[in-house]
C-alpha cells in the first residue's frame, strides 16, 4: 500500500528565509509522487512532481523537491520565503495499483512572518 | 484555455436531503476524479470515471455515486446527507494513463450540512 508522511502539521519562517517541507513515503514499488499547495478557500495547484527521472525536480514559484530512496523521502524547499508562500501544502503519492488515484499527506501549514 | 471548473461553490443543505454537484474537467482532460476534503484534513479519494464508468471507488458508502458524460464533465450525487458530509468536494481531471499524469484541481464546492 502507497502512504506519505507529513512530519510537521505547521511551519513557520520568516521572508527571505529557506523553507523546509518534509515527507515520507511509503511504497512497494518506484513511486510517483508530488506536492500541492492549496490556498484558504481555493482548490489545489501542482507545485512539483516526480516520475523515476530526475531526482531532483524543479517546480513552480521557486521550489524544489529531492527524491532520495535510502531515506524514502521527497522534502520540499524553497531558497527564500515570500509572504505569498503562506498556504497549505500537500504531499502526494500516486496508487498506480488502482487507477493513479492519489493519497495525501496530512498537511503542512506554512506561515510567513514579515 | 479553461482550467476545472466546478459548481455550485457553495451549497447549503439539511440532513437526509439529496445533493448534485458539477464538475467540467480541464481542456483535453478525459478522466475526472472526485475528492473529498474535511475542515484541517487532507483530501480523501472517492472515486474516478472514465469513459463513463467508474474505474475505482474509494472507502464510501453508496449514498455516494457518479456520472460522466460523453463531454467527460462530471456529477457527484450524495444521498441521504448526514451532518459529517459537510466538507469541500473537490474534482480534479487528468489525461488517462495512470498515476503518472498530474492531476489538475478545480476550486471546490463547500458542502455545509445543517
Amino acid at each position: 500500500a502507497q502512504s506519505v508522511t507529513q512530519l510537521d502539521s505547521h511551519v513557520s519562517v520568516s521572508e527571505g528565509t529557506p523553507v523546509l517541507l518534509r515527507c515520507n513515503y511509503s511504497s512497494s514499488y518506484s513511486p510517483s509522487l508530488f506536492w500541492y499547495v492549496q490556498h484558504p478557500n481555493k482548490g489545489l495547484q501542482l507545485l512539483l512532481k516526480y516520475t523515476s527521472a530526475a531526482t531532483l525536480v524543479k517546480g513552480i514559484n521557486g521550489f524544489e523537491a529531492e527524491f532520495k530512496k535510502s531515506e524514502t523521502s521527497f522534502h520540499l524547499t524553497k531558497p527564500s520565503a515570500h509572504m505569498s508562500d503562506a498556504a497549505e501544502y500537500f504531499c502526494v503519492v500516486s496508487d498506480l495499483d488502482q487507477g493513479g488515484k492519489l493519497i495525501f499527506g496530512q498537511g503542512t501549514e506554512l506561515s510567513v512572518k514579515p | 484555455d479553461a482550467g476545472v471548473t466546478q459548481s455550485p461553490t457553495h451549497l447549503i443543505k439539511t440532513r437526509g436531503q439529496q445533493v448534485t454537484l458539477r464538475c467540467s474537467p480541464k481542456s483535453g482532460h478525459d478522466t475526472v476524479s472526485w475528492y473529498q476534503q474535511a475542515l484541517g484534513q487532507g483530501p480523501q479519494f472517492i472515486f474516478q470515471y472514465y469513459e463513463e464508468e467508474e474505474r475505482q471507488r474509494g472507502n464510501f458508502p453508496d449514498r455516494f455515486s457518479g456520472h460522466q458524460f460523453p463531454n467527460y464533465s462530471s456529477e457527484l450525487n450524495v444521498n441521504a446527507l448526514l451532518l459529517g458530509d459537510s466538507a469541500l468536494y473537490l474534482c480534479a481531471s487528468s489525461l488517462q494513463g495512470g498515476g503518472n499524469q498530474p492531476q489538475h484541481f478545480g476550486d471546490g464546492t463547500r458542502l455545509s450540512i445543517l
